[in-house]
């Protein structure tokens, strides 16, 4: 079985644009989950998704948003980029209480 | 609220040696728990997670942990390291009733040859 497929894998934006990230959960997962992590702050929860719905959200700005399709595939996109946004961002494909976690998207904010 | 502490930030050990890395948590029932491991610029691998049963818990890359009820703890260990074990490795729980992942803030493990 396939991992947890996460495009792109590095990404370069400056401030103020807007960042769009992909997940791909393995196949027949339904739930996916959302982190970011940074040197200062570690893992911080941003959001969960099951089935298309929003199940959790982390405490993060409204710039931080994100959306489940019908085939389990997940974006987060990150609007109005502060230096601040610059971190690895990591999803995890989750079924029962098991969370698999893909490579990430390192994004760096100029 | 669910909390994980993970008392050591660094760990260096020679290669052969055991191993043993803290993790201590706060829930107020018996959480899920779980230990990952993260290679510099990767995500997150997971090693084992306890859910209950036997409190001894073997994973994979010879990794073991054990749950203790009465210290709240979840170590992770290794009976002798190799220098591809040079990681960070994180200790999460999850609770019982659809709590969201706690991490706690990772060891990070320095092999010397």
């Amino acid at each position: 079985k396939a991992g947890v497929t996460q495009t792109p894998r590095y990404l370069i934006k400056t401030r103020g644009q807007q960042v769009t990230l992909s997940c791909s959960p393995i196949s027949g997962h339904r739930s996916v989950s959302w982190y970011q992590q940074t040197p200062g702050q570690g893992l911080q929860f941003l959001f969960e998704y099951f089935s298309e719905t929003q199940r959790n959200k982390g405490n993060f700005p409204g710039r931080f948003s994100g959306r489940q399709f019908s085939n389990s595939r997940s974006e987060m996109n990150v609007s109005t980029l502060e230096l601040g946004d610059s971190a690895l961002y990591l999803c995890a494909s989750i079924v029962g209480e098991t969370q698999y976690f893909g490579p990430g998207t390192r994004l760096l904010v100029l | 609220a669910q909390s994980v502490t993970q008392p050591d930030i660094h760990i260096t050990v020679s290669e052969g040696a055991s191993l043993e890395l803290r993790c201590n948590y706060s829930y107020g029932a018996t959480p899920y728990l779980f230990w990952y491991v993260q290679s510099p610029g990767q995500g997150l691998q997971l090693l084992l997670k306890y859910f209950s049963g036997d409190t001894l818990v073997q994973g994979i890359k010879g990794f073991e942990a054990e749950f203790k009820r009465s210290q709240s703890s979840f170590n992770l260990r290794k009976p002798s390291v190799h220098w591809s074990d040079a990681a960070e490795y994180f200790c999460a729980v999850v609770g019982n009733y659809g709590q969201n992942f706690v991490f706690g803030p990772g060891t990070r493990l320095s092999v010397l040859p």
